[in-house]
């Protein structure tokens, strides 16, 4: 079966300090795969999303970028932090147009 | 506009009330349609996904109606444990990209 796992589950970083968030999915090939960002009390917003390695696609102009070094490996990354990329961060799988499936979710405080 | 709008909410409902959550979607290319559930501080986790001759699993009802671009889930007999945001899901073929509403929080009191 497949599983996806995702880590830190906690994070808190200065400002201005970089970040490095990673994300595996185990148990499937050419995984279509996302990142998104959840603010307190709001809906997930989609930051990147991937069809296969080296691709990437950005839905919203921000100071994170995202890489896909290997087909089942995805990461988000910062070289410098703000105080608004403050939130709960969510990497998700899915074949094609298949239901996504989360992971458990980084909580990122920046202080 | 938002691509998919849901009831703002907060449903606050006693135990084994039935509960019904509406969802607009405005593309009309849109392929296919899921609920998901989450719970506070957790990831969402997919429901149930809805067709276009309505599905049902256990209490829960979803229903699609094309024409009107509309979505809802019905949820029978609502216990304590179905209290979460419950969030509608629309999808294009668009590299598998899904488009989630704000979600609408339900309550549960016994």
């Amino acid at each position: 079966s497949q599983t996806i796992h995702q880590w830190p589950a906690t994070l808190v970083q200065p400002v201005g300090s970089p970040l490095s968030l990673e994300c595996t999915v185990e148990g499937t090939s050419n995984p279509n795969l996302y990142w998104y960002r959840q603010a307190a009390g709001r809906g997930l917003q989609l930051l990147f999303y991937s069809v296969g390695i080296g691709q990437i696609s950005s839905e919203v102009p921000q100071n994170l970028s995202a890489s896909r070094p290997q087909d089942r490996q995805f990461i988000l990354s910062s070289k410098k932090l703000l105080l608004s990329d403050s939130g709960f961060y969510l990497c998700a799988w899915a074949d094609s147009n298949q239901p996504q499936h989360f992971g458990d979710g980084t909580r990122l405080s920046i202080l | 506009r938002k691509e998919v709008e849901q009831d703002p909410g907060p449903f606050n409902v006693p135990e084994g009330a039935t509960v019904a959550f509406n969802c607009t979607y405005s593309n009309s290319a849109s392929q296919s349609f899921f609920w998901y559930r989450q719970d506070c501080r957790k990831e969402p986790k997919l429901l149930m996904s809805v067709y276009s001759s309505g599905n049902e699993d256990g209490r829960f009802t979803a229903q699609l109606n094309r024409a009107s671009q509309y979505i809802s889930l019905l949820i029978r007999d609502s216990k304590l444990s179905d209290s979460a945001t419950y969030l509608c899901v629309v999808t294009h073929n668009q590299g598998g990209k899904l488009i989630f509403g704000q979600g609408t929080e339900l309550s549960v009191k016994p």
